[in-house]
């Protein structure tokens, strides 16, 4: 069964140090969502991707993050200059998304494990 | 805006018994989808079940049902015949269709099931 991959599991960096979260989505998904969830809390909405542009974002994806796509199977979220905060699971999902947009099933990846010391 | 509450942080259940997990939302989106994912201690997030807001009949797979109640704004996960396996959090979340393109989850609700 297809199923949305990440690397790596668990990452460890200094505050300040910019990271990269790679995720290889479903392969005939065209829908792609990075989520963050802060330990003990609720899965929070980062940003959506389609077509090679962000179509959604959320207030927490400020100029820190960015996501991109570079080839026809990663995709990618960077923090620039990450700050104790960040510290967070981050999930990856990906969606076949259907014509009127509310069917579609996100499928998340096992999540990295994002530690800032 | 779209909401999500979750009202049980726990729930004990014994092994081989039903258990319903609480959900409620609030949106005026015209119609919206329901979901339920689980999350063992491994931390992974793992798709359940799916209900469309237009959808006549209650979503169910396997043990999973959702006891949906449109009028009142509710989707309840029902659990049938709890496993020892079924331990860990679950979530309920919801995406309407005038809400771009973003899930929104609730808070949790960890099931603990007894042997």
């Amino acid at each position: 069964e297809p199923e949305v991959t990440q690397t790596p599991s668990h990452q460890v960096t200094q505050m300040g140090q910019e990271v990269i979260l790679r995720c290889v989505p479903i392969s005939n998904h065209l829908y792609f969502y990075w989520y963050r969830q802060i330990l003990g809390q609720k899965v929070e909405f980062l940003v959506s991707f389609y077509n090679n542009e962000i179509s959604e974002k959320s207030e927490i994806f400020d100029d820190q993050f960015s996501v991109e796509r570079p080839d026809g199977s990663n995709f990618t979220l960077k923090i620039r200059s990450t700050k104790l905060e960040d510290s967070a699971m981050y999930f990856c999902a990906s969606s076949d998304r259907d014509l009127e947009g509310v069917t579609d099933t996100q499928y998340f990846g096992p999540g990295t494990r994002l530690t800032v010391l | 805006a779209q909401k999500i509450t979750q009202t049980q942080p726990g729930m004990f259940v014994q092994e081989k018994e039903a258990v319903t997990l609480d959900c409620t939302y609030d949106t005026s989106d015209p119609s919206y989808g329901l979901f339920w994912y689980k999350q063992p201690s491994s931390g992974e997030m793992i798709f359940l079940i799916y209900q469309g807001s237009y959808d006549q009949q209650n979503a169910t797979e396997g043990r999973y049902s959702l006891n949906f109640q449109k009028a009142r704004k509710s989707a309840n996960l029902v659990i049938s015949a709890s496993q020892l396996g079924d331990s860990a959090m679950y979530f309920c979340a919801m995406k309407g269709s005038a809400g771009g393109f973003k899930t929104i989850f609730g808070a949790g609700t960890r099931l603990f099931v007894k042997a």
